[in-house]
């Protein structure tokens, strides 16, 4: 069975750092790329970050541009998300995903608040 | 950037209601489209993947169809364990982006 287990998250202050980490099971995956998604408290998913299946490529939305990096290591089975500068508006819980496959990660949840 | 509009945003309908929800891409996006259903405090589901191909194990009153902007999910039959939110993605081009969702509330 596929598995995606996270950890890390909790309470940090505005402009305080946090790592996120997602260990996978149960699928190949090192062919796949892999994502964090968020959502805030009452609101919709957003697409935060994606690394490509080898780790080559790596994308990020607008938002946390320049604060977070997306990183895995496939030898370990591993994708995580370093957060740098946090702000009040990264309050959300993540996700690791990978959406077109339908795997996704049981959520943490990142609170940034003084 | 890809824009997906989801609509409507909350419906509410019965047990046995047939629903659909539309979701509008900005740009033509082939068929990288996926559907999937988040019940509160649990992380998505996938029910759809290229826009119309369901998932293994998800209940066949579900379908998907579509391409290039227009896309739709439906559900033939609503049953009590549906209501939810239903959210459409889209994996053509970064920055992958989600339509706003749709609630799903019992009647």
């Amino acid at each position: 069975d596929v598995e995606m287990l996270q950890s890390g998250g909790g309470l940090v202050q505005p402009g305080g750092s946090l790592r996120l980490s997602c260990a996978a099971s149960g699928f190949t995956f090192s062919s796949l790329a892999m994502s964090w998604v968020r959502q805030a408290p009452g609101q919709g998913l957003e697409w935060v970050s994606t690394v490509s299946a080898g780790g080559g490529s790596t994308y990020y939305a607008d938002s946390v541009k320049g604060r977070f990096t997306i990183s895995r290591d496939n030898s370990k089975k591993k994708v995580y998300l370093q957060m740098n500068s946090l702000r009040v508006e990264d309050t959300a819980v993540y996700y690791c995903a990978n959406g077109r496959q339908g795997y996704w990660g049981q959520g943490t949840l990142v609170t940034v608040s003084s | 950037d890809i824009q997906l509009t989801q609509s409507p945003s909350f419906l509410s309908a019965s047990v046995g209601d047939r629903v659909t929800i539309t979701c509008r891409a900005s740009q033509g996006i082939s068929n990288y489209l996926v559907w999937c259903q988040q019940k509160p405090g649990k992380a998505p589901k996938l029910l759809i993947s290229a826009a119309s191909t369901l998932q293994s194990g998800v209940p066949s009153r579900f379908s998907g169809s579509g391409s290039g902007t227009e896309f739709t999910l439906t559900i033939s039959s609503l049953q009590p364990e549906d209501f939810a939110t239903y959210y459409c993605q889209q994996f053509n081009s970064y920055p992958l982006s989600f339509g706003g969702g749709t609630r799903v509330e019992i009647k």
